[in-house]
């Protein structure tokens, strides 16, 4: 499809594992964010990247949490040692050149044991 | 403090009759707005936005109005349809290249037939 496909769709995990959710967006968009939501919340920024650089990093919770891109496309978002609180479904949108709007995924759907 | 709010978690309306949801923002620098509206297990979908140089925009069904000075909008549904029942997220940014998306907490519509 020509959507932000995001894989998986659901991860389960023991706390204190190491997570990495991808992120493919949609061709041609240079601009790629990733957000999360948790349970009644709304969506909560967490980074952004022009091409593969990342010029707002402001969302990111902790040093557990980082991102990577690569090529300009495919995102890879990386939780190390997860905590309980990191459950939460995590959701990456892109958009061209980081004009609005943004055009999101289906998300996956994170749940520490 | 959250700068963007969705006061009202919830909204019940009759087919055919008229949706109004209701945002306010804290953050004079906001000048983009956008509402999404959101399936379960999906991600959100763009539906409408507006500039701060404009105080209405209409697409269809959907028409989204913007009263600056008291920093609110609200989107208007007519007629509401139960493919319309999600939920629906205000959204706001800086007219920048690349900047987040601050969103509210969500209402849910629930459209009866």
């Amino acid at each position: 499809g020509a959507g932000v496909s995001q894989s998986p769709s659901n991860k389960v995990t023991e706390k204190g594992k190491d997570v990495e959710l991808r992120c493919d967006p949609i061709s041609g968009h240079t601009a790629l964010y990733w957000y999360r939501q948790s349970l009644g919340q709304g969506l909560e920024f967490l980074i952004y990247f022009q091409g593969n650089s990342a010029p707002d990093k402001s969302g990111l919770p902790s040093d557990r949490f980082s991102a990577e891109r690569t090529g300009g496309s495919v995102s890879t978002l990386t939780i190390q040692r997860t905590q309980q609180e990191d459950s939460a479904v995590y959701l990456c949108a892109s958009s061209p050149q980081g004009h609005q709007p943004q055009h999101f995924g289906d998300g996956t759907r994170l749940s520490i044991l | 403090d959250q700068q963007v709010k969705q006061n009202s978690p919830s909204l019940s309306v009759q087919e055919g009759r008229i949706s109004i949801l209701n945002c306010d923002y804290t953050n004079s620098m906001f000048d983009y707005f956008l509402w999404y509206k959101k399936y379960p297990a999906e991600g959100p979908t763009f539906l409408i936005s507006i500039s701060s140089i404009k105080d209405k925009n209409e697409d269809g069904r959907f028409t989204v109005f913007l009263n600056k000075s008291a920093k609110h909008l609200s989107l208007h549904i007519v007629p509401s349809q139960p493919g319309d029942s999600a939920v629906y997220f205000c959204a706001a940014s800086a007219r920048q290249a690349g900047t987040a998306l601050i969103f509210g907490k969500g209402t849910t519509l629930s459209v009866s037939s």
